[in-house]
Formats: structure tokens, sequence, C-alpha cells
């Protein structure tokens, strides 16, 4: 799987949208970029994922670039609740599901 | 509603002895996996399952197995627990390859 570089953490105004950044240089065709997080002492809870195109949910919206090198996740009105560790993964099709964690991005919302 | 449990949520042991963390899901899922976090680090897979006995082994897997004689369970074994097995395990479940997995709550682990 290619690897994944992101900020060791950045900061967040509550209400203000978050973008998290990550590059993924040596991304194939086949590659997905997934973003998890996780809330202290809990299970990582998956956020979105996509190919190539542009993804939104009710959680966030992942933002690919056109020769799929980096991505953003948005987080559009931040809470203290999205206070998490972030991590952009990115999986090729057909290894079934499983996932390489890195360090992620310790995001934190202030009031 | 379908969940992932795992059991217990904590469990304090001595060197050497075996012990078993469960992990039980109820959405009918084929994959299941099993990871372990140390402090500040990320997720690494220990062991996974893409089916009933299907087995296969992670990038940490020395001194752990695991057994799938149904769907809805992955047991972990940890078959002489050493201090460096201390640590925070996951189990996870998805239904197929490119779809989301769902984590367990964890189960924290001290060898002692």
């Amino acid at each position: 799987d290619a690897k994944t570089t992101q900020p060791t953490s950045m900061d967040c105004a509550e209400g203000r949208a978050a973008n998290l950044p990550c590059n993924h240089s040596t991304i194939s065709g086949n590659e997905y970029v997934y973003w998890y997080r996780q809330i202290h002492s809990q299970g990582p809870q998956y956020i979105i994922h996509g190919l190539k195109n542009n993804e939104t949910n009710e959680m966030a919206s992942l933002i690919i670039t056109e020769d799929r090198k980096s991505s953003t996740l948005i987080l559009p009105h931040a809470t203290l609740r999205d206070t998490a560790v972030y991590y952009c993964i990115v999986r090729v099709a057909g290894d079934g599901g499983k996932l390489s964690f890195g360090a992620g991005t310790t995001v934190t919302v202030r009031a | 509603d379908a969940e992932i449990t795992q059991s217990p949520r904590h469990k304090i042991t001595e060197t050497g002895r075996q012990v078993t963390l469960a992990c039980h899901q109820t959405w009918n899922h084929n994959n299941m996996f099993w990871y372990r976090q140390d402090l500040g680090h990320g997720l690494r897979l220990i062991h996974y399952s893409y089916g009933v006995q299907d087995t296969n082994k992670g990038e940490v897997s020395d001194g752990y197995s695991v057994s799938r004689s149904n769907t809805e369970d992955l047991p972990l074994t940890l078959e002489s627990a050493a201090s460096s097995q201390t640590s925070v395990y996951f189990c996870a479940s998805s239904r197929a390859e490119n779809t989301e997995a769902f984590f367990g709550q964890g189960t924290r682990l001290t060898v002692v």
C-alpha cells in the first residue's frame, strides 16, 4: 500500500471548518483513500473513503486532487467532540479490507 | 442494533499464562481483524479472517493465534503471555473489502 504523510497535529476553532491534509504521492490507480478517526480510548471510527471523485457524507467531505497525490478531509463545522486522532489510509482494492495505520494527525478543537 | 463487542474490557495476567480475548459481531460480516495499539502509536494488524475456517497472519502475529469456527466470533489467543504484549487490543469486522470496518471498544491487557 502507498505510504501517507500527515501533519502530526493541528488545532481548530469550534464552529469553523477543519481541513486535514494527507499526502500520498505514490498512490496507484487501484488504491482508495480512507479516513478513520479515533477518539481517546475508543476504537477507530470510519469517516469516509474515495477513489478519485470528491465525496461527501453526513460527517465530512473528502477532496482528492486530480493527480490523486494528495487529499483533504474537511469537517465542515468542528465541534469539541471532533477532537481525535485522524488517520489517512491508502488501501488497494482486493486486499480484503486490511488497514495500515500510521501515526495520524491529532486534531484538537478549541472552544 | 448490530454491534461488535469485545470481552473482557480490561485484563491483568501473569507472564507465561495463556490468555484469550473474545470478539463477537452480530452483522454477519465475513471479514474480521485483530489489531494492537501501543501507547502513542497507530494500530498494527495481528491476524485476520475472511470467513469460517480461514485465518491469516498480519504484521505482528508472533505469539498470537486465532480460530474462526463461526461467522460471529474471532477469539485471539496469547499462547504464553509476555510483558511485550501489554497493549490495547481492537477487534474489527467488515462486510466486504471495499466497505467500512467497524471496531470494538478495545481490550486493555496488562501482562505482569
